[in-house]
Formats: structure tokens, sequence, C-alpha cells
């Protein structure tokens, strides 16, 4: 059971290089979620999806893009990367939960992709 | 918005310690409290979760209990180990419809043989 698998775990880019982080989770989740993780700040949650074809921004969406084409997928693009997204990015996924009024699912979290962008 | 807010640490502890590490939390509706705990070099797992007002999660000897009164989930382990050092983080998600959980900043906890 792989659960959540995120590639690459290691990524150095260049000011300006673009790239894609993949994430797959074969648990059949509804939600799918990007959170970049910076020391003294916590978990950010970056973009969202809650269903195929259906995505969302979080708190901190700027210069990364997003897609669900599949319930199985969802990839974080940054299309032209600069420094201040060097971080270390976690995709997470979940069911919605038992509560018709809360939203109670746990999320399952991948490895991590460490980025450096010089 | 939704907020959570915890003592960031780092804690240092002695083996078989008590542990408590602080969490409150600011949020709407009726939110789901979690925490999570992230070894070194690893992703966030799932420590225990409450889902409603005085319920009680517990895993691994750490427990929690959902107090809506004082709006805190303090985290509490009764003798912690070596093995416990690791960054612990409280955590909410509101019924929003909304994905993502709020997270407080984490707490670096260091248990000393």
């Amino acid at each position: 059971n792989a659960g959540v698998t995120q590639t690459p775990k290691f990524q150095v880019l260049k000011t300006g290089q673009s790239m894609t982080l993949q994430c797959a989770q074969d648990m059949n989740h509804e939600y799918m979620s990007w959170y970049r993780q910076d020391p003294g700040m916590g978990l950010r949650l970056i973009h969202y999806s809650v269903g195929a074809g259906i995505t969302d921004q979080g708190e901190v969406p700027n210069g990364y893009n997003v897609s669900r084409s599949t319930t199985e997928d969802f990839p974080l693009r940054l299309l032209s990367a600069a420094p201040s997204q060097t971080s270390v990015y976690f995709c997470a996924s979940s069911t919605p939960g038992s509560s018709a009024v809360a939203n109670t699912g746990e999320l399952f979290f991948g490895e991590g992709s460490r980025l450096t962008v010089l | 918005g939704d907020s959570v807010t915890q003592m960031e640490g780092p804690v240092t502890l002695s083996e078989e310690a008590f542990l408590t590490i602080n969490c409150t939390y600011t949020a709407t509706g009726y939110p789901s409290l979690f925490w999570y705990v992230q070894y070194p070099g690893e992703g966030l797992q799932l420590l225990l979760k409450a889902t409603k007002a005085d319920d009680k999660g517990s895993n691994k000897g750490f427990e929690a209990t959902y107090r809506k009164e004082t709006t805190s989930f303090h985290l509490e382990k009764g003798s912690v180990q070596v093995s416990d050092s690791a960054v612990y983080f409280c955590a909410l998600r509101s019924g929003g419809g909304a994905d993502g959980l709020t997270f407080g900043k984490g707490t670096h906890l260091i248990i000393q043989p």
C-alpha cells in the first residue's frame, strides 16, 4: 500500500526555470492538497482540490499552478522558479470524513520534496 | 480566519519526564482538531485527533482533550522517551468545505537520555 507518493525527493533549480512536482495517491481520496513547510512558519496551504477537474487556491498560491485530471494525481507546477520558493513541499490527501457539518477526515502526507532555487 | 497557536520551543526534557505542549485555536463553526508528528527527514503522520467538544484523542501514550470552552487542545504524555523526539504540529479543520488544515508553527521536542 503506497499511500501518497511524491517525486522527486530533492531538486535544485536555477531562478527562472520551470518544473513539476508529482503527487499520486492510491487510496481513492477525493481531496488532495499541496503545502509548503518553511522554518518558523509551519505548513501553509498552496492549492487544493476537492475532486477531479476542481482546484482552488489556498493561503500562498502565487507562483504555483495545479491541475487535477484524475482522482489519483495532483501535480504542482512552478512556471518560473524564484529563490523565495526554496522550501519543502508536501502533498496530502484525504476523504471528506463522516460528519456532514465538519470536515473531519485526517490528511495523509507524502514524504516531501525538498526544492532549492538558486 | 482560522488560526492555531502553539508553543514553538525547542522543548528539551529528560527521559521519563511529563510532557505538555500547549495548543489554542480560533475557528468558526465546529472544527476537528489534530496533532501531527514529524520525525527527522520524514513527512507528517497523524498522532491523534478529536472531532467534537470533550472528545479525548489518544495514541502511543499521548493524549489531548478537545476543550471548547477554552478553545484548547493541549498534548500530554506521562513519560517521554528518546524516540519521541520530533516536531509536533497542532492543526484544525473547519467545516467550510475547503480541504485544508490550518497548522500551528510546530513544536520541536528534544528528549535527552
